[in-house]
């Protein structure tokens, strides 16, 4: 069974930071890409980084380019996201996503973890 | 870079049928697959349709996708209508770089 397990969230204050993780199982890890997708409270989904199957090539959105740095380690099947300089507007569930290159398709999700950013 | 957009919201009764649009701004839909979401409150997104018109398994036949290059534009339509359908439903596709896009959501009521 295909399992993503987030972890890493929590409360910071503005231009602060935290490390998000992603711990994946039931399925071979370095097949796959890998993507983050936040939700702010009420609001609805939004892409925010991905990384392919070895780490070489990676992407942001522009929201948060220049600040967010994620990564993979394939020897522990887990996928990272790195977050600095946070901002009240970055508040939202971070989910990990299972990517299928062939058809753009997240289709496994896990649960997420939650980033409060306030004073 | 291209937007999705849905509508806010669409309300319909139980065993009729509904379809929710997700138009492409910019290049053509048939580009890039369409994927659609559903998400109940306080649970996960999880795939009803992939690659535009693929059901996964466990997903009931009541939901179809399809897209149409004339609009430019990806559906959802969901049939015989069930309380449990009642959810938010989100369109995906990806750019050139494989940039995740997504619509911005269609609230769903079966009333």
């Amino acid at each position: 069974e295909v399992q993503l397990v987030e972890s890493g969230g929590g409360v910071v204050r503005p231009g602060g930071s935290l490390r998000l993780s992603c711990a994946a199982s039931g399925f071979t890890f370095d097949d796959y890409g890998m993507s983050w997708v936040r939700q702010a409270p009420g609001k609805g989904l939004e892409w925010v980084s991905g990384i392919n199957w070895n780490g070489g090539s990676t992407g942001y959105a522009d929201s948060v380019k220049g600040r967010f740095t994620i990564s993979r380690d394939n020897a522990k099947n887990s996928l990272y996201l790195q977050m600095n300089s946070l901002r009240a507007e970055d508040t939202a569930l971070y989910h990990c996503a299972r990517f299928t290159y062939s058809s753009g398709w997240y289709d496994y999700w896990g649960q997420g973890t939650l980033v409060t950013v306030s004073s | 870079n291209f937007m999705l957009t849905q509508p806010h919201s669409v309300s319909e009764s139980p065993g009729k049928t509904v379809t929710i649009s997700c138009t492409r701004s910019s290049g053509s839909v048939a580009s890039n697959y369409v994927q659609w979401y559903q998400q109940r409150p306080g649970s996960s997104p999880t795939t009803v349709i992939y690659e535009d018109n693929q059901r996964p398994s466990g997903v009931p036949d009541r939901f179809s996708g399809s897209i149409d290059s004339s609009s430019n534009s990806a559906s959802l339509t969901i049939s015989g209508l069930k309380t449990e359908d009642e959810a938010d439903y989100y369109c995906q596709s990806y750019d050139s770089s494989n940039h995740g896009v997504f619509g911005g959501g269609t609230t769903l009521t079966v009333l």
